[in-house]
């Protein structure tokens, strides 16, 4: 069973960019994988911020961005802010209406 | 304003059956489709299902299919998550989200764009 692959957490500065990647235990993540990316800060629902690999949800800042790296999907946070400290997924879709949710990167700012 | 709501918070015992739901407003509730999301305490997001509200067509990934069913009632615009006998290890935070088809030609969802606030189910005896 091919498992969804992220970096279990990320430390980065105030200020800083950090880019978080999203990968398969099997094969390489391309755009049609339309790869999305959710925020998810403790007791709080998730939010949409990149969908069909790049593009930025409604009201999202734009230093937040999508792209494939490589082999991977990935998320680049350029500027950090403090209230950027969240739980991270990324979610693709496997095909026949499946889709699959990434193992989750915690993001400190300090 | 486009939301979804869901329905409060469930204790249960291990057994007994359970539905929780999700009610979409503020937007054509049959031109997007309903997905379903656990999350474990303290542990990641887990896809569990979706169902289009136009034709209740549903799709489950393995991990859940045959442990929930999802369905839908269109005149009232809600999606429901059931159980028919619930364990401990049901105990999550379950999210619903609006899922749509970004690629427009998918023909299904590929991913979500809102979310419900979530409803948290406990199983224990």
């Amino acid at each position: 069973q091919t498992v969804v692959t992220q970096e279990p957490s990320f430390s980065v500065s105030p200020g800083g960019t950090v880019t978080l990647t999203c990968g398969l235990t099997s094969g390489s993540v391309s755009t049609t994988y339309y790869p999305s990316w959710f925020q998810q800060t403790p007791g709080q629902a998730p939010r949409t911020l990149i969908y069909s690999t790049n593009i930025r949800s409604s009201g999202v800042p734009d230093r937040f961005s999508g792209s494939i790296l490589g082999n991977k999907a990935a998320l680049t946070i350029t500027g950090a802010q403090a209230d950027d400290e969240s739980d991270y997924y990324c979610m693709l879709y496997m095909g026949s209406g499946i889709e699959v949710f990434g193992t989750g990167t915690k993001v400190t700012v300090l | 304003e486009v939301q979804l709501v869901q329905s409060g918070a469930e204790v249960k015992k291990p057994g007994e059956s359970l539905e929780i739901s999700c009610k979409g407003s503020g937007y054509t509730f049959t031109d997007y489709w309903i997905g379903w999301v656990r999350q474990m305490p303290g542990k990641g997001l887990e896809w569990m299902g979706i169902i289009y509200p136009g034709d209740s067509d549903a799709t489950y990934s393995p991990s859940f299919q045959g442990q929930v069913t999802i369905s839908v009632d269109k005149s009232i615009s809600t999606a429901y998550l059931q159980w028919s006998s619930l364990k401990a290890s049901d105990t999550a935070m379950y999210y619903c989200a609006r899922g749509y088809d970004s690629s427009g030609f998918l023909l299904t969802s590929d991913t979500f764009d809102m979310w419900g606030q979530g409803t948290m189910v406990t199983v224990s005896s």
